[in-house]
Parts: C-alpha cells; sequence; structure tokens
C-alpha cells in the first residue's frame, strides 16, 4: 500500500506538455523528504529521470522536469514524444516507515 | 561501467526456498545502499528494504519484515534476497538498485536487470 499518489494515467498528443502529480504527507514529502522520478519502458527495469526534486542525470533530456511544493511534487514531459510511452514513478523517504516509498504509478500514453 | 546482474528466472512451488542475488561491479560495492523492490504482475514498485555492504547494516520496509532476509558478501560484492517458504503470492519480479544514501537523500541511480520469480504447484 503506497503512501504516495500519483494519477493513474495521463495522456497527451506528441508535442503537447503532461504533469504527474505526487501527493504525499507531513511524513514523506511535507517533511522536507527529496523526490525522485523513474521511467520504466514496457518490460524492462526502471530507470532514474529526476533526483532531487528537480536534478537529471546527464543523460536524461531537458524535456523533463521535476517540481516540489508543500507534500506534493510533480513531473513535467514538454514536446511529448512516443518514446515517452511508459510508467512512472515518484519515490521518496518516510520517517514514520524509515524507509523509502514508491508513487502508485502513471501510465503516459502519447495519442 | 556500473553494473548490477542478477541471478536468473526461478519457477519455485509453494513451500520451497529460495535465494536470488544481485552482483555488483564498476564502481566501489562496500560505499553504496543496495535496496531490494518488489513488482507484482501488472503492479507498481515496492521497496522492501535496503542493505548496507561496509558493515551489513539492514532495514526492512514493515510489509516485508519477517517474510523475506536480505543479506550480502562483500568479498564477492553479491546482494542477497531470501525465502524460507514461498507463497504464490511472492510470483513477481524482483530488482534490486543502489543507493549513495538511505534516507531522505536516497535515489537509486542503477538498477539490476530484474529476477521474475514464479511461484505455484
Amino acid at each position: 500500500q503506497s503512501v504516495l499518489t500519483q494519477p493513474p494515467s495521463v495522456s497527451g498528443a506528441p508535442g503537447q506538455r503532461v504533469t504527474i502529480s505526487c501527493t504525499g504527507s507531513s511524513s514523506n514529502i511535507g517533511a522536507g523528504s527529496d523526490v525522485h522520478w523513474y521511467q520504466q519502458l514496457p518490460g524492462t527495469a526502471p530507470k532514474l529521470l529526476i533526483y532531487g526534486n528537480n536534478n537529471r542525470p546527464s543523460r536524461v533530456p531537458d524535456r523533463f522536469s521535476g517540481s516540489k511544493s508543500g507534500a506534493s511534487a510533480s513531473l513535467a514531459i514538454t514536446g511529448l514524444q512516443a518514446e515517452d510511452e511508459a510508467d512512472y514513478y515518484c519515490q521518496s523517504y518516510d520517517s514514520s516507515l524509515s524507509g523509502s516509498v514508491f508513487g502508485t504509478g502513471t501510465k503516459v500514453t502519447v495519442l | 561501467e556500473v553494473q548490477l546482474v542478477q541471478s536468473g528466472a526461478e519457477v519455485k512451488k509453494p513451500g520451497e526456498s529460495l535465494k536470488i542475488s544481485c552482483k555488483g561491479s564498476g564502481y566501489r560495492f562496500n560505499s553504496y545502499w543496495i535496496a531490494w523492490v518488489r513488482q507484482m504482475p501488472g503492479k507498481g514498485l515496492e521497496w522492501m528494504g535496503i542493505i548496507y555492504p561496509g558493515d551489513s547494516e539492514t532495514r526492512y520496509s514493515p510489509s516485508f519484515q519477517g517474510q523475506v532476509t536480505i543479506s550480502v558478501d562483500k568479498s564477492i560484492n553479491t546482494a542477497y534476497l531470501q525465502w524460507s517458504s514461498l507463497k504464490a503470492s511472492d510470483t513477481a519480479t524482483y530488482y534490486c538498485a543502489r543507493s549513495l544514501f538511505r534516507t531522505s537523500s536516497g535515489y537509486f541511480d542503477y538498477w539490476g536487470q530484474g529476477s521474475l520469480v514464479t511461484v505455484s504447484s
């Protein structure tokens, strides 16, 4: 049972901008814990997309960006491409569980 | 090149034991935490627990405490996840992933390819 809530799905046409929300609580994101994002393409292992709320590994295009405010965070994808069709997960640290937690996951569909 | 290479797919019967592995290379194995993550068929990611190879400090998610054992053999740069008595509900893909920190700054920058465990009578 995840403590980070994401919308089950979002969709957009090629070139559009989509956002994915990640809602936590006072024991994780709201407590100041960083939020990280992962992309999981079909049949493959997750890959790090955003770390420390808004930082991108060098291999990740700048179409992907992250933000955090209060007990929530968001991932934005601009200039949506067919290759972005995947599942996306947020992750943070929960002090009440003394461990990491993942979001419920969001499937991005490119129309 | 950093790599985490996991052991292959397993098919087991309920009640059997199992130990899967995750071998790290291309970095200082003792200095990074190794986490295990479960993904049941068609479902999301679940953090199971984490171990620090340097001193074997281990933390478990409350959901998995007592259900699995996480261990490490730092002499061969390998972390393990084991079950003493498998259930059908353990059917899932299990990933290992490395992290520099255990707490609020801890993200998983490299992942293994996943080990599919199927438990069926």
